[in-house]
C-alpha cells in the first residue's frame, strides 16, 4: 500500500537558522512527490514537487526539497528560516493510478521563533 | 482567475440535517476532489471525479455523495448529517498529465460542525 510519514508532529526552529521538514514515502513504481503548505485557516498552497530529473527541486518562498530514492524520503529545507514560515505542512505521494489522487502525511507544524 | 472557489465558508448542521458543498473552479481542470481535514489526520480522500461525467470513491466515502455537475462544477451532499462529519472539507482540481504539471489546487475549505 502507499503511504506517506511525516515523523514529526511540530518542528521547532529560531528565525535565520536552516530548517528542515521530514518526510518518507511508500509507493509502488516512480514517486511523484510535492509539498505543501497551509497557513491558519486557509486552504493549501502548493510549494513545490518532484517528477523527474534532479533530486533537489526549488519551489515557493526560498523552499527546496531533496529526493533520496535509496532512503524513500523527501525532506523540506529551507536555509534560512523566516517567522512568516510558521505554518503546517503536508507531503503528498500521487496514488497508484492515473487520475491525480493524492496521499498525504498527517503534517507537521513549523514554527519559526523570532 | 478565482481558482477553485468553494461555498459555504462555515455550516452549523444539527444531527440529522442535509446539506450540499458546493465547489466550482474556472481553471478548465479536468479532475476534481474532496477532501475532509482533521487534526493529526492529514487529508484524507472523500470522493474524485477524474474526468466529467465520472465520480469514485476515495478513502473515506461513507456518509457523503458527490455530483459532477459539469466540468467546473463537484458538488458534495451529506444526506444525513453525524458529528463524526464536523471536519473542514477541502475542495481541489487538477489537469493531471505533463501539460498539466500534476499538482492540484486547493479552495479556501468549508468548516463544518454537525451537533
Amino acid at each position: 500500500a502507499q503511504s506517506v510519514a511525516q515523523p514529526e508532529d511540530q518542528v521547532n526552529v529560531a528565525e535565520g537558522n536552516p530548517l528542515t521538514v521530514k518526510c518518507t514515502y511508500s509507493v509502488s513504481g516512480n514517486p511523484y512527490l510535492f509539498w505543501y503548505v497551509q497557513y491558519p485557516n486557509r486552504g493549501l498552497q502548493f510549494l513545490l514537487k518532484y517528477i523527474t530529473g534532479d533530486n533537489l527541486v526549488k519551489g515557493s518562498y526560498g523552499f527546496e526539497a531533496e529526493f533520496n530514492k535509496s532512503q524513500t524520503s523527501f525532506h523540506l529545507k529551507k536555509p534560512s528560516a523566516l517567522v512568516s514560515d510558521s505554518a503546517l505542512y503536508f507531503c503528498a505521494v500521487r496514488g497508484s493510478s492515473n487520475t491525480g489522487k493524492l496521499i498525504f502525511g498527517q503534517g507537521t507544524t513549523l514554527q519559526v521563533k523570532p | 482567475n478565482a481558482g477553485v472557489t468553494q461555498t459555504p465558508k462555515f455550516q452549523v448542521l444539527k444531527t440529522g440535517q442535509s446539506m450540499t458543498l458546493q465547489c466550482a473552479q474556472d481553471m478548465n481542470h479536468n479532475s476534481m476532489y474532496w477532501y475532509r481535514q482533521d487534526p493529526g489526520m492529514g487529508l484524507r480522500l472523500i470522493y474524485y471525479s477524474a474526468s466529467e461525467g465520472t465520480t469514485d470513491k476515495g478513502e473515506v466515502p461513507n456518509g457523503y455523495n458527490v455530483s459532477r455537475l459539469n466540468k467546473r462544477e463537484f458538488s458534495l451532499r451529506l444526506e444525513s448529517a453525524a458529528p463524526s462529519q464536523t471536519s473542514v472539507y477541502f475542495c481541489a482540481s487538477l489537469n493531471w498529465g505533463r501539460q498539466g504539471g500534476y499538482e492540484q489546487y486547493f479552495g479556501p475549505g468549508t468548516r463544518l460542525t454537525v451537533t
